[in-house]
């Protein structure tokens, strides 16, 4: 069965940097793409950007250019997405889901989420 | 960016009754168009793709219709299982996904 296990969570400083790591199982990785969403407390799912597994092609949402990175590595059907520059607003569950869409689209399966608490 | 506006942003219904929620668009999406189900503490789940596909496995009182600017979820009989958020999500606007503001289900 497909699976997507997530790293745990993490509590980080404004300014600093997070990663999170998500290792896929049960189907060809490569076949399908990642897609990052975040949840802030208490509030509706924000969608972060796409990678593809097979070529590492990204797409960022705008709000997060230049902040966030996301790279796969295949050998290891893991999917990592970096933030940096924390801020308090950063504050969220993270998920890493399986996406079917070739530039992004339908997230299919998710992983169990990652809290990322920001805080001085 | 393309908006999704969700409505009612929650909703009191009774087990066996009928739930409607929609979805509008801020500009035409054709059918790219999701819904997603989550219950507290835990991930989404995908329950209907394309505007009215079911997904495997998700029981068939769940359904989409609509097309464009204009969506419609139902629940046609409501079960206590379903009290969750549910959420609306284009896909028409690559590589940009968004998603409505929820709608949160209560028993009544």
């Amino acid at each position: 069965q497909v699976q997507l296990v997530q790293s745990g969570a993490e509590v980080k400083k404004p300014g600093a940097s997070v990663k999170v790591s998500c290792k896929a199982s049960g189907y060809t990785f490569t076949s399908y793409g990642i897609s990052w969403v975040r949840q802030a407390p208490g509030q509706g799912l924000e969608w972060m950007g796409w990678i593809s597994a097979y070529n590492g092609n990204t797409n960022y949402a705008q709000k997060l250019q230049g902040r966030v990175t996301m790279t796969t590595d295949t050998s290891t059907s893991t999917a990592y997405m970096e933030l940096r520059s924390l801020r308090s607003d950063d504050t969220a569950v993270y998920y890493c889901a399986r996406d079917r869409g070739a530039v992004a689209g339908t997230i299919d399966y998710w992983g169990q989420g990652t809290l990322v608490t920001v805080s001085s | 960016d393309i908006q999704m506006t969700q409505s009612p942003s929650s909703l009191s219904a009774s087990v066996g009754d009928r739930v409607t929620i929609t979805c509008q668009a801020s500009q035409d999406i054709s059918n790219y168009l999701n819904w997603y189900q989550q219950k507290p503490g835990k991930a989404p789940k995908l329950l209907i793709y394309d505007a009215s596909n079911l997904e495997t496995g998700v029981p068939s009182r769940f359904s989409g219709s609509g097309s464009g600017t204009d969506f419609t979820f139902t629940i046609s009989s409501l079960q206590p299982e379903d009290i969750a958020t549910y959420y609306c999500q284009q896909y028409d606007n690559l590589p940009a996904l968004t998603f409505g503001g929820g709608t949160k289900v209560e028993i009544k």
